[in-house]
């Protein structure tokens, strides 16, 4: 059971270039997130989806698009990366029902546009 | 919308100590609250989550209390380890199934 797995786990781009970060979990969790962690600013929700299908914005979703690929799978994509993009990314899952809320976190991605 | 914030950015305590660290939140129709640590290069981990119909939760070394009437809440570490040296945060949330993040308490424990 390895949990929540993310890939790349470092990552360089330039300014312009795209990219896309993998998230994969094995919980069977329904609902999954993307956060952005930027230093003394806590992890901020740029896009989650409830469930299998769905996909709703977070509180900075400006320049970024998700892909929810099937019930394991959660992909973030940066179109055209900027310098403001550089950040630790995290995906996160939950089991979603009203019984637990926890989420559980993958390693993080740490990325850079120069 | 939901704001959560930290009493303070940083915490140093001696090893053994007890170390009590804050968290006030704004929406008072959060139902949900937890606790995450996280260390260097690392992803959070969850310590503790408790619900609105409680007030006071205890996991081992940790305890989290909560008052509704003033929006705090609070995580208590019991005989501080080193191993405890990490960012603690604390987030809020209900039955939308978001969660809130605070901006993290940097916790340093000094032999």
């Amino acid at each position: 059971n390895a949990g929540v797995t993310q890939t790349p786990k470092f990552q360089v781009l330039k300014t312009g270039q795209s990219m896309t970060l993998q998230c994969a979990q094995d919980m069977n969790h329904n609902s999954m997130y993307w956060y952005r962690q930027d230093p003394g600013m806590g992890l901020r929700l740029i896009y989650y989806s409830a469930s299998e299908g769905t996909t709703d914005k977070g509180e900075v979703p400006n320049g970024y698009n998700v892909s929810r690929l099937n019930k394991r799978e959660f992909s973030l994509r940066l179109e055209s990366a900027a310098p403001s993009q550089t950040s630790v990314y995290f995906c996160a899952s939950t089991h979603g029902s009203t019984s637990s809320y926890e989420q559980y976190f993958g390693p993080g991605t740490r990325l850079t546009v120069t | 919308g939901e704001s959560v914030g930290l009493h303070l950015p940083t915490l140093s305590v001696q090893e053994g100590d007890n170390s009590i660290i804050n968290c006030a939140y704004s929406n008072s129709a959060s139902d949900y609250f937890i606790w995450y640590k996280q260390e260097s290069g690392k992803g959070p981990q969850f310590i503790i989550d408790i619900r609105s119909n409680m007030d006071k939760r205890q996991g081992q070394r940790v305890t989290v209390l909560l008052n509704k009437t003033v929006k705090h809440l609070s995580l208590q570490i019991a005989a501080t380890q080193p191993g405890d040296s990490a960012v603690y945060f604390c987030a809020a949330g209900g039955g939308y199934s978001t969660l809130t993040f605070g901006k993290g308490t940097m916790l340093l424990v000094s032999p």
